[in-house]
């Protein structure tokens, strides 16, 4: 089992370029989100999907966009990188959102805008 | 808008000490997770507790569940260096969107 898969581990992206971080779980679970971590500001939610064909908003969604096509897959999509989306991105999955499920994470994707 | 602080913000102790680290919120959660994460990963799961005043023991590792369903505190007993990590906290506010604490930086010192 792979669990929660996220691609690249590792980018660097000049100002205004386009990118789609890659995310994909296996283990059949309903509910994806998107995470971004950056230094004392723990965890903060971008996207979050409930099922395949639904997603919504998180606390800090602007400049991002995801789609959720497929249960396996939820990509994140940053359409003109800013600076100030450098920092490390996480992907989670669990079974149903709220906690008594547990969530597993991927291990990011570092990011970095020149 | 629930208010979620974990304290300390960083701890640094020698090994074989005990310490204890909490996660306080200022609404009402009906459980809460913990978890761990290493340097360059992602967050693991710990522990779940759902009930109010509820203690959980993981190895050396005491989880509580305030009686206010408010607050909790890990406490972990004869730290090692294999404890070293941040420690978060999230809270079941009964919606969709998962809330993190900013977390609690632990370096455990051989």
């Amino acid at each position: 089992n792979a669990g929660v898969t996220q691609t690249p581990k590792f980018q660097v992206l000049k100002t205004g370029q386009s990118m789609t971080l890659q995310c994909a779980q296996d283990m059949n679970h309903e509910y994806m989100s998107w995470y971004r971590q950056d230094p004392g500001m723990g965890l903060r939610l971008i996207h979050y999907s409930v099922g395949a064909g639904i997603t919504d908003q998180g606390e800090v969604p602007n400049g991002y966009n995801v789609s959720r096509s497929t249960t396996e897959d939820f990509p994140l999509r940053l359409l003109s990188a800013a600076p100030s989306q450098t920092s490390v991105y996480f992907c989670a999955s669990s079974p149903n959102p709220g906690v008594n499920y547990g969530y597993t994470f991927g291990s990011g994707t570092r990011l970095t805008v020149v | 808008t629930q208010l979620l602080e974990q304290s300390p913000q960083f701890l640094s102790i020698q090994e074989g000490e005990n310490l204890t680290v909490y996660c306080n919120s200022s609404s009402v959660f009906s459980s809460l997770q913990w978890y761990r994460q290493e340097p360059g990963e992602g967050p693991v799961l710990l522990v779940t507790v759902v009930t109010g005043g509820e203690v959980k023991k993981l190895k050396r590792l005491t989880f509580q569940f305030g009686d206010a369903r408010k607050d909790s505190s890990l406490h972990i007993t004869a730290a090692q260096p294999g404890d070293t990590g941040l420690y978060l906290c999230t809270p079941d506010f009964g919606n969709e969107k998962l809330t993190f604490g900013t977390g609690t930086r632990l370096t455990i010192i051989p």
